[in-house]
């Protein structure tokens, strides 16, 4: 079984300053890691992947995430906010040595808000 | 190039009805998902399609809930005899291949509303 916590309904943060929106993840094996973005009235865009390597991912829009398999955490972080970065954040998992089609686990999100 | 296109984007319905909704994938991609999204309750999984092979039901919460996919193409979803506990987004999603590390493109999606 897998699964993801995105510990935060909602992440508070003033523009100019850094962000950071919480993920946790727990697979029987290895992982591979994403984060997805909602904004009002879309679909869901994909932001990053950690697939193997180094343990710092680079996306789009500015943002990275950093794969700690000891905290099994997969943070996604951005140095300095703006405005347009508000929406809805998923983080998801799937289960390398799985294989089924339900195996990418979506968490329940994290509205990220930036205060002008 | 043009994404996954969803139909249609608002659909309201009455208790008990029928109702379909439809997907177009992205031109190549093999690969189909189907999930929805209720406020406060995450991503859940529908159904998956990838080619030929038959799909995985496994996450349809009912058999009121179908879904098919034409020609490895289009697919529909139905929905027989409406609850009110249906009311959700429908994502459709598409992916070029089965391989585990390729990213969904989802649709906008259809916001279900059941009177």
């Amino acid at each position: 079984a897998q699964s993801v916590a995105q510990p935060e309904d909602q992440v508070n943060v003033a523009e100019g300053n850094p962000l950071t929106v919480k993920c946790t993840y727990s697979v029987s094996g290895n992982p591979y890691l994403f984060w997805y973005v909602q904004y009002p009235n879309r679909g869901l865009q994909f932001l990053l992947k950690y697939i193997t390597g180094d343990n710092l991912v680079k996306g789009s829009y500015g943002f990275e995430a950093e794969f700690n398999k000891s905290q099994t955490s997969f943070h996604l972080k951005k140095p300095s906010a703006l405005v347009s970065d508000s929406a809805l954040y998923f983080c998801a998992v799937r289960d390398k040595s799985g294989g089924g089609a339900d195996g990418l686990t979506f968490g329940k999100g994290t509205h990220l808000i930036i205060q002008p | 190039g043009a994404g996954v296109s969803q139909s249609p984007s608002n659909k309201v319905t009455e208790k008990g009805k029928d109702v379909e909704l439809r997907c177009d994938p992205i031109s190549g991609h093999t690969a189909l998902y189907w999930y929805r999204q209720s406020l406060g309750q995450g991503l859940e999984f529908l159904i998956y399609f990838q080619g030929n092979s038959a799909p995985d039901k496994s996450g349809l919460p009912s058999d009121r809930f179908s879904a098919e996919r034409t020609g490895g193409s289009v697919s529909t979803l139905t929905i027989q005899r409406t609850q009110q506990e249906d009311s959700a987004v429908y994502l459709c999603a598409s992916s070029l291949d089965r391989q585990e590390n390729s990213p969904l493109h989802f649709g906008n999606g259809t916001r279900l509303t059941v009177t």
